[in-house]
C-alpha cells in the first residue's frame, strides 16, 4: 500500500508570491491534516479535513489555506509569502476516527528568499 | 490549552544500553497519545498509539505507558542501537476543540556504537 505523498519536495519562492502544496492520501484515508515545522517552533497544527469539509484550523493568519477534492487528495494554499514561512509542511492521513493514528508523508520544504 | 512537553531535549547513550523519553501535558482529556520517530529531513513515522482507556502499547523493543490522570506517558526503548538515533516526538490529540494533534518538541537521541 503506497504511503502519503507530498509534491513537491522542495520548494524556492521569493517573498511576495504564491505556492500550492499537495498531498495524495493513503488509498482508503479521508482525514488529511497539515503541519507546519520549524526549529523555533516545532510541528504546529494548520487544518485538517475530512470529505471535503475543513473542520478545525490552527492559529495561522489567512494567507494560509487548503482543500480537499472528492479523491480525498489535498492541497495547502500560501499567499503573499513571506520569511518566516520558511519550513517543512508536513502532511498527515487517517481513516475517520478519533483513534486513527496519524501517518505522515516526507513533507516539502519551502524556502522563502 | 492544551500542551505537550519532552523531557529532555536530547540524549546521548552508548549501544545496548536501555533508555526512557518522557512526555508529559497540561490537560488530561484526551483521545489518544501517539509516539513517532523523525530522521534528519523526512516525515514522521508512526511508532505506538495508546488510546486514552489503556495504559500501555508494545511493538518489538519499545513500550509506551500512559498515565492520563498524572498527564504523562513514556517510551521505553530497549537494547538500544545506533540505527535508534532520531528525534522522537508524542503528540496527544485532545479530547474537546475539534479535529487536531498537538505535538511536544521532541527529544533529539544519539545512540553511539
Amino acid at each position: 500500500k503506497a504511503g502519503v505523498t507530498q509534491t513537491p519536495r522542495y520548494l524556492i519562492k521569493t517573498r511576495g508570491q504564491q505556492v500550492t502544496l499537495s498531498c495524495s492520501p493513503i488509498s482508503g484515508h479521508r482525514s488529511v491534516s497539515w503541519y507546519q515545522q520549524t526549529p523555533g517552533q516545532g510541528l504546529q497544527f494548520l487544518f485538517e479535513y475530512f470529505s471535503e469539509t475543513q473542520r478545525n484550523k490552527g492559529n495561522f493568519p489567512g494567507r494560509f489555506s487548503g482543500r480537499q477534492f472528492s479523491n480525498s487528495r489535498s492541497e495547502m494554499n500560501v499567499s503573499t509569502l513571506e520569511l518566516g514561512d520558511s519550513a517543512l509542511y508536513l502532511c498527515a492521513s487517517s481513516l475517520e476516527g478519533t483513534n486513527s493514528p496519524l501517518h505522515f508523508g516526507n513533507g516539502t520544504r519551502l524556502t522563502v528568499t | 490549552k492544551q500542551e505537550v512537553t519532552q523531557i529532555p531535549a536530547a540524549l546521548s547513550v552508548p549501544e545496548g544500553e536501555n533508555l526512557v523519553l518522557n512526555c508529559s501535558f497540561t490537560d488530561s482529556a484526551i483521545y489518544n497519545l501517539q509516539w513517532f520517530r523523525q530522521d534528519p529531513g523526512k516525515g514522521l513515522t508512526s511508532l505506538l498509539l495508546i488510546q486514552s482507556s489503556q495504559r500501555e502499547q508494545t511493538s518489538g523493543r519499545l513500550n509506551a505507558s500512559l498515565d492520563k490522570s498524572s498527564g504523562r506517558s513514556t517510551l521505553y526503548i530497549a537494547a538500544s542501537q545506533p540505527g535508534d538515533s532520531a528525534t522522537y516526538l508524542c503528540a496527544v490529540r485532545p479530547g474537546t476543540g475539534g479535529f487536531k494533534t498537538i505535538f511536544g518538541a521532541g527529544t533529539r537521541l544519539f545512540v553511539k556504537a
